[in-house]
């Protein structure tokens, strides 16, 4: 039962491009989003994280938009680098509860 | 920084055998977390623990089991090793009601 639907699995972007990750989720309770990036040999690390009281949140290149009736949320990685090339996951779990539920991931490459 | 380190980074381990992996965290978090990753289906959670000698079953306990006897130490146990446990294995911390979570490097586990 994958309760947070992730895609596409894989994504190649030209630097300077725009990436795009689509991530769907069923659990209405869930009221914490974060997205977490991986790098080859190392392990996830928290990137960015959104609450559904807002529609969206930018940190530099990094956006996440919320839509809490769709119960969907997508990441978005303007002027990308080859630098951003990871594996990105998406998240979700229930304030207070700290059980989070990850996405499949979704491996980006970015050519120069 | 935070730190959260997994005793090995590679393992080899034969059909049946009992098998321990260890993870230390430096931060005093109280929530510890025990992930595998594999290829196509993202991180999945198999234990957390949010005190010492707590400890409750994540999506995926079956054939592995934990022990928290110190607050910074979490381990994970694989009673009998079997194939289908060969797997990437996440160690992870994080503080109480605090949803970000900090990820050890990992360790590659392979039963043969």
């Amino acid at each position: 039962q994958q309760q947070v639907k992730q895609s596409p699995q894989s994504l190649i972007v030209q630097k300077g491009g725009i990436s795009i990750i689509n991530c769907a989720y069923e659990n209405t309770a869930f009221d914490y989003f974060p997205w977490y990036q991986q790098f080859p040999g190392k392990g996830p690390a928290l990137l960015i994280a959104i609450r559904p009281d807002v529609s969206e949140k930018k940190e530099g290149r990094f956006t996440i938009s919320f839509n809490k009736s769709a119960k969907q949320f997508s990441l978005h990685i303007m002027d990308s680098q080859p630098g951003d090339s990871a594996t990105y996951f998406c998240a979700a779990s229930t304030r207070g509860y700290q059980k989070v539920t990850f996405g499949t991931g979704t491996k980006l490459q970015v050519i120069p | 920084d935070v730190k959260v380190t997994q005793s090995s980074r590679y393992l080899v381990k034969r059909t049946g055998e009992k098998v321990f992996l260890e993870c230390v965290q430096d931060m005093d978090h109280e929530n510890m977390f025990w992930y595998r990753q594999d290829p196509g289906l993202g991180l999945r959670l198999i234990y957390f623990s949010y005190d010492v000698k707590m400890k409750e079953k994540g999506d995926i306990p079956e054939g592995y089991s934990v022990s928290r006897e110190k607050k910074e130490r979490f381990s994970l146990i694989l009673e009998s090793a079997s194939t289908n446990q060969t797997s990437m294995y996440l160690c992870a911390s994080g503080r109480l009601r605090n949803t970000e979570a900090f990820f050890g490097q990992g360790t590659r586990l392979t039963v043969v």
